[in-house]
């Protein structure tokens, strides 16, 4: 079965760091780009990065620029976003997902995180 | 980058169809043929339905349908069910690799 798991959410006060993962199985993980998407309590959906398939090419929205950090390990099938300096604003469910030409076939199920000022 | 204009809502009863739009510019809906949507009801992970403008997914009902028209995007949902009720989201390629999503259109079925 096709799945993602993503782990390491959780409450984190105002300026600190906290790193997510996201476990990948069913699939070869190493054939495909990967995004990180994320969603504040009783909003829409803001795509957090993107990164290809070698982890060389990584975009990421302009809220987060410079305070987090995406990278993969192929052969742990994991995903990871490094989130320092973290805002408020940053308080949402992260969601991990699977690429196919820019949209998101297949979703995890999301971890919170919440930031408390 | 800013993100796509959808309506806030729609609605319609059931068996009739409905459209959400999914407005951008020539930088992304209009740009390229990579716009996709997703269904997510409350409480879950969105689901993929619509992919490169008018693809479905495998599993995915044909009332489910995409469209493309200058810079605006179009789902049409199709012979409504009740549990076509949920938030829709449009999403867009948008150059240098990175994707835009829209601010949602919750579809209500009266």
């Amino acid at each position: 079965e096709v799945q993602l798991v993503e782990s390491g959410g959780g409450l984190v006060q105002s300026g600190g760091s906290l790193r997510l993962s996201c476990a990948a199985s069913g699939f070869t993980f190493s054939s495909y780009w990967m995004h990180w998407v994320r969603q504040a309590p009783g909003k829409g959906l803001v795509c957090v990065s993107r990164v290809n398939r070698d982890g060389s090419l990584i975009t990421y929205a302009d809220s987060v620029k410079g305070r987090f950090t995406v990278s993969r390990d192929n052969a742990k099938n994991t995903l990871y976003l490094q989130m320092n300096s973290l805002r408020a604003e940053d308080t949402a469910i992260y969601y991990c997902g699977r690429d196919l030409n820019a949209a998101v076939d297949i979703w995890g199920q999301g971890t919170r995180v919440t930031v408390s000022s | 980058q800013s993100a796509l204009t959808q309506p806030p809502s729609a609605s319609g009863s059931p068996g009739q169809s409905v459209t959400i739009s999914c407005t951008g510019s020539s930088s992304d809906v209009g740009g390229y043929n990579y716009v996709s949507w997703y269904q997510q009801h409350p409480g879950k992970a969105p689901k993929l339905i619509i992919y490169e403008v008018n693809k479905r997914p495998s599993g995915v009902p044909d009332r489910f349908s995409g469209s493309k028209s200058g810079n605006t995007a179009s789902l049409t949902v199709s012979g409504l069910l009740a549990e076509d009720g949920a938030d829709y989201y449009c999403s867009s390629y948008v150059g240098g690799n990175a994707v835009v999503f829209g601010g949602g259109t919750k579809l209500t079925v009266l």
